[in-house]
């Protein structure tokens, strides 16, 4: 089975840009969660989708945005870009109900804003 | 709110011995969900084993177990016969519940995570 694919793994942007990233979860997982990795802040959690609905938020400004498809792709949005926004983007998915609960990673995407 | 805390910023191991990796954690509910992932220098993160908090036995998979003590809030995660490959940062996670259901209950808080060295 593959695993969570994220695409693209690198990007490099410009301040007051903006960004989409892309998450397709492991078949037949219809969750997927967002997170961001900093050097000083750890691993925040944004947001999470499951049957295209977002059923939680994270504490980050509206700035950042998500959404899912029917298929259970998701994407999340990051518009008008910050130094701060630097940082790994991590996207994770799971069984939801009937599953054992873990929760898969993909490898990531780097941004990179300048 | 739920809390991680992992008190080892740094380990150094010597390669096949055994090494346990820290973890208490904080939180009122009593369903809840504890996960370990390790992430390599490439950045992917990599789910190495989980515990329910209902779960009466603890974790087992391959090397890795989870020294799950509830009653101390802890959830150390013990890997045996360490290899050079094990070196990376761990990272132990809380989960609001300990099955997924369809309320929005995937939220994992992490905590600052252990850099794990294997020493040839």
């Amino acid at each position: 089975k593959a695993g969570v694919t994220q695409t693209p793994r690198y990007l490099i942007k410009t301040r007051g840009q903006q960004v989409t990233l892309s998450c397709s979860p492991i078949s037949g997982h219809r969750s997927v969660s967002w997170y961001q990795q900093t050097p000083g802040q750890g691993l925040q959690f944004l947001f999470e989708y499951f049957s295209e609905t977002q059923r939680n938020k994270g504490n980050f400004p509206g700035r950042f945005s998500g959404r899912q498809f029917s298929n259970s792709r998701s994407e999340m949005n990051v518009s008008t870009l910050e130094l701060g926004d630097s940082a790994l983007y991590l996207c994770a998915s799971t069984q939801r109900v009937g599953g054992t609960g873990e929760q898969y990673f993909g490898p990531g995407t780097r941004l990179t804003v300048t | 709110a739920q809390k991680i805390t992992q008190t080892q910023p740094g380990m150094f191991v010597q390669e096949k011995e055994a090494v346990t990796l820290d973890c208490t954690y904080d939180t009122s509910d009593q369903s809840y969900g504890l996960f370990w992932y390790k992430q390599p220098s490439s950045g992917e993160m990599i789910f190495l084993i989980y515990q329910g908090s209902y779960d009466e036995q603890n974790a087992t998979e391959g090397r890795y177990s989870l020294n799950f003590q509830k009653a101390r809030k802890s959830a150390n995660l013990v890997i045996s016969a360490s290899q050079l490959g094990d070196s990376a940062m761990y990272f132990c996670a809380m989960r609001e519940a300990s099955k997924p259901t369809n309320f929005g209950n995937e939220k994992l808080t992490f905590g600052t995570g252990t850099r794990l060295t294997i020493i040839p």
